[in-house]
């Protein structure tokens, strides 16, 4: 079953704004984690954060995580041409085997 | 240090025949999980393997479909008797534990005729 659910499913902008993308999910979580999909390529892990965590940045990338309200956002700032991907949320649980469930993922458009 | 390994990139197989799909973790990962994806969709999990065990095969149909993770070699996702709806990419991706990040490989696509 899927976990995260992605919104928008897709999202077009222009290079230089902002993209911010969002996911829910349902149980209690270890982590949460976004990935990004380049077409025809695997999955690249882009930031990881941890239940006991409200925010974290990399780069470009800020990610937020309300545990109350079991959602995450993930933020890119002066987006690129090149930052045209899929992104996917994943749900990690507690527990010695966890393994991670991903949502449907959501298609970043950006237009030079 | 190597990335996750898969191979063949590209397999394509007969409705009866069989599949199998390699994947190499990356060095000093003992953690090794398959997924599946359909054009357009998430990934799906399929199973999660330690170094000779089967931790969760939940995701994995219990007919025709079976993976290993031998002490020395790759893991392998074997598909037996390939059906038109086996048709889909395959990507293996490792950790060295759990609730950690993953490393993806490039995936099989898998395409049965």
């Amino acid at each position: 079953s899927q976990q995260g659910e992605e919104d928008p499913q897709a999202l077009s902008i222009q290079e230089g704004e902002n993209a911010t993308m969002n996911c829910s999910y349902k149980t209690s979580i270890n982590n949460l984690q976004w990935y990004r999909q380049n077409s025809g390529r695997g999955l690249v892990h882009l930031i990881l954060i941890r239940s006991n965590e409200r925010e974290k940045h990399s780069g470009r990338l800020r990610v937020t995580l309300d545990t109350s309200k079991k959602s995450s956002s993930l933020l890119i700032t002066a987006s690129r041409a090149a930052d045209t991907a899929s992104y996917f949320c994943a749900t990690g649980t507690s527990g010695a085997n966890s393994k991670l469930t991903f949502g449907k993922g959501i298609t970043l458009s950006v237009r030079p | 240090n190597a990335g996750v390994m898969q191979n063949p990139r590209h397999l394509v197989r007969r409705r009866g025949q069989e599949a199998r799909l390699r994947c190499s973790p990356m060095k000093g990962h003992s953690h090794v999980y398959w997924y599946r994806q359909l054009p357009e969709e998430g990934l799906k999990f399929m199973v999660y393997l330690q170094k000779e065990n089967i931790i969760d095969e939940s995701g994995m149909p219990k007919e025709r479909f079976s993976a290993e993770f031998p002490k020395e070699g790759p893991s392998i996702l074997r598909i037996q008797q390939v059906v038109r709806g086996d048709s889909a990419a395959y990507f293996c991706a490792s950790s060295p534990r759990t609730n950690e990040k993953l490393f993806f490989g490039s995936g099989t696509q898998l395409s049965v005729l």
